[in-house]
């Protein structure tokens, strides 16, 4: 059973750091892996998209990575601003579904 | 245009009541999804159908019947719903072809449900 985990579960930094984001998943078979940005109350709103057959997305100050092998793929966002603070999710697609699991989330304030 | 929409925003309903949860997209997508979540816990998937047809139901229980009357629209009828079954509902769409954005899911704002 596809289980997918997120670290740290919560997450507080100066503005302009570099962070990276952390999502662990225990089945390696996957289609595709999703993150997501959601504001309080709000709905998800989709950052990047990795293919299992991609190593790498990036959209602006955004970068997501993926390592199947090892179950792993990392959100890293340059130059923190407090309008990035949200929590965190990603999702994976398990093949010939349309099954999406969701990691447990980091909950990120960037402070002023 | 990468929107869904959800009406309504809020929804306070009793235990006796009968009330919809609507979702519209006009991206093309033949997936739709209804999930649900808690505070300070990830969505967690309903139903999800594929061309017009049930695809998934994640064993929920039958208070909540799902209904997809064409491509652009699903529907979750609520009918004899537990104070539990306070939350966000939230519905998404996906194409399913092939190509770099294939599978992407995207999010309507969901409806927040109350259930007195």
């Amino acid at each position: 059973k596809q289980e997918v985990t997120q670290i740290p579960a919560a997450l507080s930094v100066p503005e302009g750091e570099n962070l990276v984001l952390n999502c662990s998943f225990t089945d390696s078979a996957i289609y595709n892996l999703q993150w997501f940005r959601q504001d309080p109350g709000k709905g998800l709103t989709s950052l990047l998209l990795i293919q299992s057959s991609q190593r790498e997305q990036t959209s602006g100050r955004l970068n997501a990575s993926l390592d199947k092998s090892s179950g792993r793929s990392t959100l890293y966002i340059a130059a923190s601003q407090p309008g990035d603070s949200a929590t965190y999710l990603c999702a994976v697609r398990q093949p010939g579904t349309y099954k999406y699991i969701f990691g447990t989330g980091t909950r990120l304030k960037v402070l002023a | 245009d990468t929107e869904v929409t959800q009406t309504p925003k809020h929804l306070v309903m009793g235990m006796t009541n009968k009330k919809s949860l609507k979702c519209e997209q006009h991206m093309g997508h033949r997936a739709m999804y209804w999930y649900k979540q808690k505070a300070k816990k990830p969505p967690e998937l309903m139903f999800v159908y594929s061309y017009e047809k049930l695809s998934i139901n994640e064993s929920v229980p039958s208070r909540f019947s799902p209904e997809c009357p064409n491509s652009s629209l699903l529907n979750l009828h609520l009918h004899a719903l537990q104070p539990e079954d306070s939350a966000l509902y939230l519905c998404a769409s996906s194409s399913n072809g092939a190509g770099p954005s294939s599978y992407e899911q995207y999010f309507g704002p969901g409806t927040r449900l109350t259930v007195t």
